[in-house]
């Protein structure tokens, strides 16, 4: 299968401080890229959609000044936490989907983030 | 409105019987129909998935679903449970802009 990392698999980080959490595609062009919320045995929530060169599409609720989105390339998204807060404390996971793989999502391993 | 309904939070089965995880879903239109599973502090893994065709689907790890569109379910099935199965599982549906609506998870436990 198709191959989505993220960085850093973990973090801890300040109140107040703003941390940045990288997706990329490894092996495939990701026309759009997703990223999820995951809370301690929760389902996922979806954040936010974005696509190549696009402002991102936030899903209700979710603080767009809070939670930036940025995929500049078809290869890479970013989301940047910031003013972190210890209720951001969660588990993120983005997703990549691409024409050449299908429209199937493929899904990065997860960024555990810790505000303390 | 789509959505996605997995009724059993933990389902534990001991290891070599045939085990099942239920999922039942509510979309307009054709569903497309995904199953991931997720182990400790890992993403999701792609098991399988309906998009059309036959209603039972194979995927990895000798994992299969059968799409019941009467019922409205895909429960996701393996004739014979490993103990390596125990993980997080979760029932998809692809929603606007092709976007994942997903279930609450059930999580299995295979009893050696």
């Amino acid at each position: 299968g198709a191959v989505v990392s993220q960085h850093p698999s973990w973090v801890i980080c300040k109140s107040g401080t703003s941390v940045k959490i990288e997706c990329r595609s490894l092996d495939f062009q990701a026309t759009t890229m997703f990223w999820y919320r995951q809370f301690p045995k929760q389902s996922l929530m979806l954040m936010a959609t974005s696509n190549e060169g696009s402002k991102a599409t936030y899903e209700q609720g979710v603080e767009k000044d809070k939670f930036l989105i940025n995929h500049a390339s078809l290869t890479l998204s970013t989301l940047t936490v910031t003013s972190a807060h210890p209720e951001d404390s969660s588990f993120y996971i983005c997703s990549a989907r691409g024409q050449s793989r299908g429209y199937e999502q493929y899904f990065g391993p997860g960024t555990r983030l810790t505000v303390t | 409105a789509q959505s996605v309904a997995q009724p059993e939070d933990q389902v534990n089965v001991a290891e070599g019987n045939p085990l099942t995880v239920k999922c039942t879903y509510s979309v307009s239109g054709n569903p497309y129909l995904f199953w991931y599973v997720q182990y400790p502090n890992r993403g999701l893994q792609f098991l399988l998935k309906y998009i059309t065709g036959d209603n039972l689907v194979k995927g990895s790890y000798g994992f299969e679903a059968e799409f019941n569109k009467s019922q409205t379910s895909f429960h996701l099935k393996k004739p014979s449970a490993l103990v390596s199965d125990s993980a997080l599982y979760f029932c998809a549906v692809n929603g606007g802009a092709n976007n994942l609506f997903f279930g609450t998870g059930t999580r299995l436990t295979v009893i050696p």
